[in-house]
């Protein structure tokens, strides 16, 4: 199993421009996430999605798009970029156990810069 | 609404002392605990959890949690801090019916010769 990978693992971009962020898990896991996480900010959700064609947004969802059309892949879309999306971000994946889900797999990260 | 407080924001130990890293969580039921390692430049890596079952949960490099339900605590301990476990960790919350993680906003762990 690769478990979930991310890619670009880095990307510059212009203030304006737009792009997308994918994440991919091979665990048939329901839940994944995104995350972005800035110094002395710990990781704060950006949206997330309990199964396919199910999305909610998270603490920071503005800016950002997403969408899970299947179980496997849940990319992220940056649709205007600003200078204060430059951060560093993280894709996870769980499974449910029970009524609660069990731990998350977190992908290798996207560093992301905008200039 | 759930969330994760870490006290501390960073946390400087000498090597071979205890290390404690707080975490408390505020939920009206027992959740899912989690902790998480985080080194330089690297993804999060699960240390360790508690679902059900045993309070005292040991995880991976010697690490550690009780779950106290009358606290509401989940502190991570080792008893003897190597250099290799300088990094920053995370605490982090699950709760019922499908509701989303919460995590702390981090402790980081430097370990001194």
């Amino acid at each position: 199993n690769a478990g979930v990978t991310q890619t670009p693992k880095f990307q510059v971009l212009k203030t304006g421009q737009s792009m997308t962020l994918q994440c991919a898990q091979d665990m048939n896991h329901e839940y994944m996430s995104w995350y972005r996480q800035d110094p002395g900010m710990g990781l704060r959700l950006i949206h997330y999605s309990v199964g396919a064609g199910i999305t909610d947004q998270g603490e920071v969802p503005n800016g950002y798009n997403v969408s899970r059309s299947t179980t496997e892949d849940f990319p992220l879309r940056l649709l205007s970029a600003a200078p204060s999306q430059t951060s560093v971000y993280f894709c996870a994946s769980s499974s449910l156990q029970g009524n609660s889900y069990n731990e998350q797999f977190f992908g290798p990260g996207t560093r992301l810069t905008v200039l | 609404a759930q969330s994760v407080t870490q006290l501390g924001s960073h946390v400087s130990v000498s090597e071979g002392a205890l290390v404690l890293l707080r975490c408390n969580y505020s939920s009206s039921v027992p959740p899912y605990l989690f902790w998480y390692v985080q080194y330089p430049n690297q993804g999060l890596q699960l240390l360790l959890k508690y679902t059900t079952g045993a309070t005292l949960v040991k995880g991976i490099n010697g690490f550690e949690a009780e779950f106290k339900k009358s606290e509401t605590s989940f502190h991570l301990t080792k008893p003897s801090a190597h250099m290799s476990d300088a990094a920053e960790y995370f605490c982090a919350v699950s709760g019922y019916n499908f509701n989303k993680f919460y995590f702390g906003s981090g402790t980081k762990l430097n370990v001194k010769p």
